[in-house]
C-alpha cells in the first residue's frame, strides 16, 4: 500500500496567515492526490483534486500544487471557517490511502 | 442536492454481525461508483470498500477482507455493508460517499453524516 505522510501533524495559525500543508507519498502517485477538509463532527468535505483542481464551492484561497511525489495545500489568507483537520489521500493505485492529517488550530 | 443517509449502526458484541445502509438521493446512484470510509475514535480516515457504478467487483481494505461485504441495489438508490466477524478494532464511524467517476476513481465528492458502530463486550 502507499502511505501518505502529512507535515506538520498540527499548525496554529491566525486569521489572515498564509498557511502552508505538506503531503508526501511513498512512491510516485503522478497528480492523483486530493485534499479534504474536516471539522469537528462532521463529515470530511472534498476542498482539492488530481493535484490542483478546486472542488466546485470550494474558495479560491484553496490551492494545491505538486506532483510525482511531494504536494501542498495552500491557503492564501486563513479565515475563521478554516480551522479544521485537513487530509490528503491518494487515488493512483487500491487500495486508496489517506494522510494521518493536519490538524489546523487558532493562534 | 445530493443526500447520503446512513443507518443500521449501533452496539454489538465482538463476533457479531451489523448491515449499515446508505439511501442516496439527488443525484442519478446507478452512474456513480460508492465508497464506504471509517474513521475510528479520534484517529484518522480509513477506507474500507469500493463497488463500481454496475456494482461489479468489489473492492476491501486487507482489515476487512473476508468479513466485509459491500453492494448496491441501483433500483433502490441503496447502498450497503454487511459486517460480520466484527472486532473490537471495527469500531468507528462509518461514511459512505460518492465518487466523482462511474469506475473507482476514488475521489469522493459527498459524504454521508457517518454512523457508529462500536464493537464492545
Amino acid at each position: 500500500d502507499i502511505q501518505m505522510t502529512q507535515s506538520p501533524s498540527s499548525l496554529s495559525a491566525s486569521v489572515g496567515d498564509r498557511v502552508t500543508i505538506s503531503c508526501r507519498a511513498s512512491q510516485s502517485i503522478s497528480n492523483y492526490l486530493n485534499w479534504y477538509q474536516q471539522k469537528p463532527g462532521k463529515a470530511p468535505k472534498l476542498l482539492i483534486y488530481i493535484t490542483s483542481s478546486l472542488q466546485s464551492g470550494v474558495p479560491s484561497r484553496f490551492s494545491g500544487s505538486g506532483s510525482g511525489t511531494d504536494f501542498t495545500l495552500t491557503i492564501s489568507s486563513l479565515q475563521p471557517e478554516d480551522f479544521a483537520t485537513y487530509y490528503c489521500q491518494q487515488s493512483y493505485s487500491s487500495p486508496p490511502t489517506f494522510g494521518q492529517g493536519t490538524n489546523l488550530e487558532i493562534k | 442536492e445530493v443526500q447520503l443517509l446512513e443507518s443500521g449502526g449501533g452496539l454489538v458484541q465482538p463476533g457479531g454481525s451489523l448491515r449499515l445502509s446508505c439511501a442516496a438521493s439527488g443525484f442519478a446512484f446507478s452512474s456513480y461508483a460508492m465508497t464506504w470510509v471509517r474513521q475510528a475514535p479520534g484517529k484518522g480516515l480509513e477506507w474500507v470498500s469500493g463497488i463500481s457504478s454496475s456494482g461489479g467487483i468489489p473492492y476491501y481494505a486487507d482489515s476487512v477482507k473476508g468479513r466485509f461485504t459491500i453492494s448496491r441495489d441501483n433500483a433502490k438508490n441503496m447502498l450497503y455493508l454487511q459486517m460480520n466477524s466484527l472486532r473490537a478494532e471495527d469500531t468507528a464511524v462509518y461514511y459512505c460517499a460518492k465518487d466523482i467517476g462511474r469506475g473507482m476513481v476514488e475521489i469522493l465528492d459527498y459524504w454521508g453524516q457517518g454512523i457508529l458502530v462500536t464493537v464492545s463486550a
